[in-house]
């Protein structure tokens, strides 16, 4: 079965710093996708990023970026010149290619201090 | 990106009534809907697969008796949690997929309080 790993259940970052969440994954799949979905207090899913496994060039988006290991099987995501607005929930999810199914992980809170 | 209204935001029922949770794809053509249930400060649990015109697919643990689900068209999905108790409250959300999207579309949620 297909899992999901974030071992960071908090992180904290000074606005304007940069800050790396962590996840990791498991699968035997060749074919999926990766994504950083964002909740904030809301409770609204936004997607942040994602990456297709098939691609070797890491995704960016703005300030977020991602470092996808497919060998270490690892996604983290860089979440550069922090905002006070970045400040939420931040899910790692995996979609195998046969599947319309995501598998969420725990999830990391991330605070912004001032 | 894709639009996905899910209604109401809020409820409050009594114990032992039912109620409906509404799940829209506004601008696209959904071939497959999820249900969450989320718990405060935990992450989001897939209830059951819904794909249109079918009978949902249920996960394990999840009572289907409690919880139906209808998806009657590519752009409405339905949640009704039936004879709702105080253990039913939670924050239930939707999301929206189609075969043309990598991305699933979620809907903003809807915070049931069963009294």
């Amino acid at each position: 079965a297909q899992t999901v790993t974030q071992s960071q259940p908090e992180m904290s970052v000074q606005e304007a710093e940069t800050v790396t969440l962590s996840c990791t994954y498991d699968t035997s799949e060749s074919d999926y996708y990766l994504f950083w979905y964002k909740q904030p207090p809301s409770r609204q899913m936004i997607l942040v990023i994602r990456q297709e496994a098939y691609k070797q060039q890491n995704a960016t988006e703005n300030r977020f970026s991602v470092n996808f290991q497919k060998a270490a099987k690892s996604f983290s995501l860089k979440i550069s010149d922090s905002q006070l607005g970045d400040a939420a929930m931040y899910f790692c999810a995996y979609k195998w290619g046969g599947s319309e199914k995501l598998v969420f992980g725990k999830g990391t809170k991330l605070t912004v201090n001032p | 990106g894709a639009v996905v209204s899910q209604h109401p935001s809020r409820v409050i029922c009594k114990s032992g009534t039912s109620v409906k949770i509404e799940c829209r794809s506004l601008d696209f053509q959904a071939t497959t809907m999820f249900w969450y249930r989320q718990f405060p400060k935990q992450s989001l649990m897939l209830m059951a697969t819904s794909n249109e015109g079918s009978k949902a697919t249920y996960e394990q643990g999840v009572e289907k008796d409690k919880f139906l689900i209808n998806h009657a068209s590519l752009t409405l999905s339905t949640l009704t949690v039936t004879s709702a108790h105080p253990e039913d409250s939670s924050f239930y959300i939707c999301s929206a997929s189609s075969r043309a999207n990598t991305e699933a579309f979620f809907g903003q949620g809807t915070r049931l309080t069963v009294v």
